[in-house]
């Protein structure tokens, strides 16, 4: 079975400054896709960015890039300038084509504290 | 709406009462997924819907859980004899389709608080 273990219960940083989020994954698969989620005191799981297997390049979305090593099975979060409206839950959460079926597999969470 | 809403927002019961929680999907998707999250678990994959049908149950933790959805659009998830272990937030998302690489976007979740 898969699993995603993200290996920082909690992060802190300073606001402007840069944090990396870790995230590790098992998968015997060569195509799937990864997420990474946010999720505020809302609850509301909110989409930062995503990242298809199949792609050497590295996913960013603004502020928010990964650095994705396949071989190591590693897709970890940079969040760069960070704000204070950074300051949530990440999840990072896998699929896969064949054996995830419908579900998304998730980690743990890193807790990401912004000190102003 | 734009996005995907759950009712109620928070819900307390007590030990041994039913419950029902709903899910508003985005509309024109097709798929939709029910997913809970408490403390000592994490998030854990309940079940998943491709219009009215359920493929996947595999993950519903007993059979006082029960699912259903109605014209590819409403979810309503149903607890019934409610446990003190029930207590979490209940999450719901949709995706346009099942594919594999379709994101899935969630609601705000129903928090349930069993007494």
């Amino acid at each position: 079975a898969q699993t995603v273990t993200q290996s920082q219960p909690e992060m802190s940083v300073q606001e402007a400054e840069t944090v990396t989020l870790s995230c590790t994954y098992d998968t015997s698969e060569s195509d799937y896709y990864l997420f990474w989620y946010k999720q505020p005191p809302s609850r509301q799981m909110i989409l930062v960015i995503r990242q298809e297997a199949y792609k050497q390049q590295n996913a960013t979305e603004n502020r928010f890039s990964v650095n994705f090593q396949k071989a190591a099975k590693s897709f970890s979060l940079k969040i760069s300038d960070s704000q204070l409206g950074d300051a949530a839950m990440y999840f990072c959460a896998y699929r896969g084509r064949v054996t995830s079926g419908s579900r998304l597999t998730f980690g743990e969470g890193t807790q990401l504290t912004v000190n102003p | 709406g734009a996005g995907v809403s759950q009712s109620p927002s928070n819900k307390v019961t007590e030990k041994g009462k039913d419950v029902e929680l709903r899910c508003d999907p985005i509309s024109g998707h097709t798929a939709l997924y029910w997913y809970r999250q408490s403390l000592g678990q994490g998030l854990e994959f309940l079940i998943y819907f491709q219009g009215n049908s359920a493929p996947d149950k595999s993950g519903l933790p007993s059979d006082r859980f029960s699912a259903e959805r109605t014209g590819g659009s409403v979810s309503t998830l149903t607890i019934q004899r409610t446990q003190q272990e029930d207590s979490a937030v209940y999450l719901c998302a949709s995706s346009f389709s099942r594919a594999y690489q379709e994101t899935q976007y969630f609601g705000p979740g129903t928090r349930l608080l069993v007494l």
